[in-house]
């Protein structure tokens, strides 16, 4: 199975900051990786998929980079509704795995 | 509008059986690829199975052999088949419409808002 692993665990970060994730994949994956949001009580929403292409109606301020085993999620201007946990995940191989999230806290 | 409404959660002793539903709206389920992710309380996200528009079935190796996906095309619905439950399968299971960009490269686009399965008994 391919491992992909998040960093960091978890983030103290204020409005406006620039923020970074990072997820390694365990083995070249090409740019089958996407990015989710996820608030507490609710279901995950696509921001990023195939490594850097923003989906409709997600903000600017969400950009996506990478390929092969290194990819980054940034957050340009960190808005109060950013707080959230994000998780990148992999469809390169079956199983499709996630990596196991990142909390953006304030 | 792209709807999804999973039903069936609930409590289940172990060794039990549990069907999930997810109704879908405002697009073909059997024309699309349809997965389904659970969440255990606390924890991450993990892809449990995915149906292709073909047909084809795929299943976490965690899941193989007791949990079935499958769809009804006159009711545009999809459903997860849960048998053999264990209480690691206590979870918020999510049905997503699974969009595709060429070449194996899948994501979950649309999701639903979850149902929770708790194995205990």
């Amino acid at each position: 199975d391919i491992q992909v692993t998040q960093s960091p665990s978890s983030l103290s970060a204020s409005v406006a900051d620039r923020v970074t994730i990072t997820c390694r994949a365990s083995q070249s994956i090409g740019n089958y990786l996407n990015w989710y949001q996820q608030k507490p009580g609710k279901a995950p929403k696509l921001l990023i998929y195939t490594a850097s292409n923003l989906q409709s109606g997600v903000p600017f301020r969400f950009s996506g980079s990478g390929s092969g085993t290194d990819f980054t999620l940034t957050i340009s201007s960190l808005q109060p509704e950013d707080f959230a946990t994000y998780y990148c995940q992999q469809s390169y191989n079956f199983p499709w795995t996630f990596g196991q999230g990142t909390k953006v806290e304030i | 509008e792209v709807q999804l409404v999973e039903s069936g959660g609930g409590l289940v002793q172990p060794g039990g059986s549990l069907r999930l539903s997810c109704a879908a709206s405002g697009f073909t389920v059997s024309t699309s690829y349809m997965s389904w992710v659970r969440q255990a309380p606390g924890k991450g996200l993990e892809w449990v199975s995915v149906i292709y528009s073909g047909g084809s079935t795929y299943y976490a190796d965690s899941v193989k052999g007791r949990l079935t996906i499958s769809r009804d095309n006159s009711k545009n619905t999809l459903y997860l088949q849960m048998n053999s439950l264990r209480p690691e399968d206590t979870a918020v299971y999510y049905c997503a419409r699974t969009s595709y960009s060429g070449a194996g490269r899948y994501y979950f686009e649309y999701w639903g808002q979850g149902s929770l399965v708790t194995v205990s008994s």
